[in-house]
């Protein structure tokens, strides 16, 4: 079965550095999401991509969070600064069609220091 | 979107249908339901979803009730790595790409 993959499977940073998660959705889906999950709570909606734009975000994808789909594969999610809070698991996700199931990914573990 | 209410753990004996129950009750006649696992801290995976008709898949059964106030997930025949954390959400299609997880079941399957 065909997979969403992220890497790296494991980032740690400074806080106030840069950071891009990497994605590369299932090839023909047209779809893309970003979740993440702080330990040890529940999985939250970042933010949707279809088309080349943000389709909804949510209240936690404020300024210091941007997507990207740089080229025909990838998807990014960049956090500009990043913050000790902003330590979670991230999930990438993709659909073909909008309201269909979602592929996730298995995750990228983000530890700010 | 709908509250889904469910309880936080359930134990089943490898080999027994595991049955996780899901309650429902505001649901409005346009939203779905749908079942996500999440195994260990891997990335969520779908299982099944429904809108009033009761649905079967290689993975599980769904089954809703007439009123659509609560369903039920049916793994036929649990296998220990069926050990998860199983996630009913209700949401409205064409009007939102969201999905919004709540705490779950944790289902452990035991020998």
């Amino acid at each position: 079965e065909p997979e969403v993959t992220q890497t790296p499977s494991h980032q740690v940073t400074q806080m106030g550095q840069e950071v891009i998660l990497r994605c590369v959705p299932i090839s023909n889906h047209l779809y893309f999401y970003w979740y993440r999950q702080i330990l040890g709570q529940k999985v939250e909606f970042l933010v949707s991509f279809y088309n080349n734009e943000i389709s909804e975000k949510s209240e936690i994808f404020d300024d210091q969070f941007s997507v990207e789909r740089p080229d025909g594969s990838n998807f990014t999610l960049k956090i500009r600064s990043t913050k000790l809070e902003d330590s979670a698991m991230y999930f990438c996700a993709s659909n073909l069609r909008a309201n269909e199931k979602l592929f996730f990914g298995s995750g990228t573990q983000l530890s700010v220091l | 979107d709908a509250k889904t209410t469910q309880p936080p753990s359930m134990d089943c004996a490898e080999g027994r249908a595991a049955n996780l129950p899901c309650n429902h009750s505001t649901i409005s006649g346009n939203e779905y339901v749908y079942w996500y696992r999440q195994i260990h801290s891997q990335g969520p995976q779908y299982i099944i979803h429904g809108l009033k008709n009761n649905e079967t898949n290689e993975m599980a059964s769904l089954i809703i009730t007439e009123d659509r106030k609560s369903s039920t997930l049916i793994l036929p025949h649990a296998t220990l790595r069926d050990t998860a954390v199983y996630y009913c959400i209700v949401r409205v299609a064409y009007n939102t790409d969201k999905l919004i997880f709540g705490t779950g079941t944790r289902l452990q399957v035991f020998p």
